[in-house]
C-alpha cells in the first residue's frame, strides 16, 4: 500500500489532454513538501519529468506541466502522443516517518 | 554530468545478505549537498525507497526494511553500498542508486540491477 495514491492506469487518444493524480496527507504533501514526477519507460530507469509541484528540467517538453493543491497533486500531458506511453509515479516526503521519501503506486498510461 | 551505475551479484540464495555498490561518477560524494540513496523495483510493481546515506555517513531508512538494511559509504572510492540481509523470494526486485538533496526529487539515476533470489 503506498504513501501516495495514483489511479492504476488513465488512457487517451493521440492529441488528447489527460491528467494523472496524486493523492497525499497533511503528513506529507499537505504538509508543504513539494512533489516531483517521474516518467518510466518499460525496461528503463526512471527519468525525472516534474520537480518541485511545477518545474520542468532540461529538455523535458511543456506537453507536460504538474500542479499541487492542499493534500494532492496532478500531472497534466497536453497533445498526447504515441512515446508518452509509460509509468509514471508521484513522488514527496512524508514528516511522519522521519522525512522518508514516499512513492506513489504509479500509474500506466495507454495511448490509444 | 553525474552517472550512477550499480553492481552486484544478479542472484543471490534464500537467507543470505544481498550486496550492491553504487559507483558514483562524474561528482563526488564527498562534496556534500547530496544524499545517495537505493530504491527497488518489484517485478511489474512500484518504486519503493530503501534508505539513504550522506557523505558523512548518517543514514536513513524505510522503517519497513530498516531491520535488514545497511547503507555504507566509501568516499575515496566514490561509492556507496547496499547490504540486505536474510533475503527471501520477496526481496526479488530492480535495485536502483539515485541520487536526491533534502526533500527533493531523485534527479540521477542508475540504470538499475536485476537481483533474484532464488536457490
Amino acid at each position: 500500500q503506498s504513501v501516495l495514491t495514483q489511479p492504476p492506469s488513465v488512457s487517451g487518444a493521440p492529441g488528447q489532454r489527460v491528467t494523472i493524480s496524486c493523492t497525499g496527507s497533511s503528513s506529507n504533501i499537505g504538509a508543504g513538501y513539494d512533489v516531483h514526477w517521474y516518467q518510466q519507460l518499460p525496461g528503463t530507469a526512471p527519468k525525472l519529468l516534474i520537480y518541485g509541484n511545477s518545474n520542468r528540467p532540461s529538455g523535458v517538453p511543456d506537453r507536460f506541466s504538474g500542479s499541487k493543491s492542499g493534500t494532492s497533486a496532478s500531472l497534466a500531458i497536453t497533445g498526447l502522443q504515441a512515446e508518452d506511453e509509460a509509468d509514471y509515479y508521484c513522488q514527496s516526503y512524508d514528516s511522519s516517518l522521519s522525512g522518508d521519501a514516499v512513492f506513489g503506486g504509479g500509474t500506466q498510461l495507454t495511448v490509444l | 554530468q553525474v552517472q550512477l551505475q550499480e553492481s552486484g551479484p544478479g542472484l543471490v540464495k534464500p537467507s543470505q545478505t544481498l550486496s550492491l555498490t553504487c559507483t558514483v561518477s562524474g561528482g563526488s560524494i564527498s562534496s556534500g549537498g547530496y544524499y545517495w540513496s537505493w530504491i527497488r523495483q518489484h517485478p511489474g510493481k512500484g518504486l519503493e525507497w530503501i534508505g539513504y546515506i550522506y557523505y558523512s555517513g548518517s543514514t536513513y531508512y524505510n522503517p519497513s526494511l530498516k531491520s535488514r538494511v545497511t547503507i555504507s559509504v566509501d568516499t575515496s572510492k566514490n561509492q556507496f553500498s547496499l547490504k540486505l540481509s536474510s533475503v527471501t523470494a520477496a526481496d526479488t526486485a530492480v535495485y536502483y542508486c539515485a541520487r536526491n538533496s533534502y526533500a527533493s526529487p531523485f534527479d540521477y539515476w542508475g540504470q538499475g540491477t536485476l537481483v533474484t533470489v532464488s536457490s
